[in-house]
C-alpha cells in the first residue's frame, strides 16, 4: 500500500524567509503531483513531476523530485502572505490513482 | 473557462434524505473520480470510472453510489446522508493511457451541509 507523508503538516512562517515541505512516499512513484487549497475551495494544481531530478519552478515556489529517494519538496522563496494555504503533494505509482498526503497547512505572517 | 463543473457549489439537505452532486467535463478525459474532503483532512478517493468501468475504493460506504450516463457527466448519488457525511466533494478527471498518465483536474467541489 502506497503512503505518503507530508511534513511539516503545519508551517507558520514570516514575511521574507526561506522554507522546505517535505513529500515522502513509500514505493516506486512515477509521477508526483503538488496542489495548493485554499480555505473552502477545491484544490488547485502547482507541478507535475514524471521524473528523476525534475526540478520546476513558478514564481517563489519550487518543486523537486527525487525518485531514489523517494522524495519530492517543494521549497517556498521569499514567502508572502499570499503563499498562505494548505499544500498537497499527490502521488501516483503503478495506477493511475493518486494517493494525497495529509497537507501542509502554511501560514505567512507580516 | 472552467472545464470541470461541479453543481451545486453548495448543498444543504435533510438527515436521510437522498442526494445527488453532478459533474461534468469539457476537457474528455476518460477517467473520472469522485473525491470526499473532510475538514482539514486530505481528500479521499471515493471510487472513480475509467471510460465506462466503475471502480470503488474498498472502503467507501454502500451509501455512496455513482453514475456515468456519458463521458462527459458523472453523479455522484448518496442514499441516505448521515451527518457524518458532511463534506466538500471534489470531482476531477485525467486522461489516462498507454502513451502517458496526465495530471487530474479538480472541479470547485461541492460542499455538502447535513441537517
Amino acid at each position: 500500500e502506497l503512503k505518503v507523508e507530508q511534513n511539516p503538516l503545519f508551517l507558520s512562517m514570516q514575511e521574507g524567509k526561506n522554507y522546505t515541505i517535505y513529500c515522502n512516499y513509500s514505493t516506486t512513484s512515477d509521477r508526483l503531483y503538488w496542489y495548493r487549497q485554499d480555505p473552502g475551495k477545491s484544490l488547485e494544481s502547482l507541478f507535475v513531476l514524471l521524473s528523476n531530478g525534475a526540478v520546476k519552478q513558478e514564481g517563489r515556489l519550487m518543486a523537486s523530485l527525487d525518485t531514489k529517494a523517494r522524495l519530492s519538496t517543494l521549497h517556498i522563496t521569499a514567502a508572502v502572505h499570499d503563499l498562505s494555504a494548505t499544500y498537497f503533494c499527490a502521488v501516483g505509482a503503478g495506477s493511475y490513482q493518486l494517493t494525497f498526503g495529509k497537507g501542509t497547512k502554511l501560514s505567512v505572517i507580516p | 473557462d472552467a472545464m470541470v463543473i461541479q453543481n451545486p457549489r453548495y448543498q444543504v439537505t435533510q438527515f436521510g434524505k437522498p442526494v445527488t452532486l453532478s459533474c461534468s467535463q469539457t476537457l474528455n478525459h476518460n477517467v473520472m473520480y469522485w473525491y470526499q474532503q473532510k475538514s482539514s483532512q486530505a481528500p479521499k478517493l471515493l471510487f472513480h470510472y475509467y471510460d465506462k468501468d466503475f471502480n470503488n475504493e474498498a472502503d467507501t460506504p454502500d451509501n455512496f453510489q455513482s453514475r456515468r450516463p456519458n463521458t462527459s457527466f458523472c453523479f455522484l448519488d448518496i442514499r441516505s446522508p448521515g451527518l457524518g457525511d458532511a463534506a466538500m466533494y471534489l470531482c476531477a478527471t485525467s486522461r489516462e493511457g498507454r502513451e502517458m498518465n496526465t495530471e487530474a483536474f479538480f472541479g470547485q467541489g461541492t460542499r455538502l451541509t447535513v441537517v
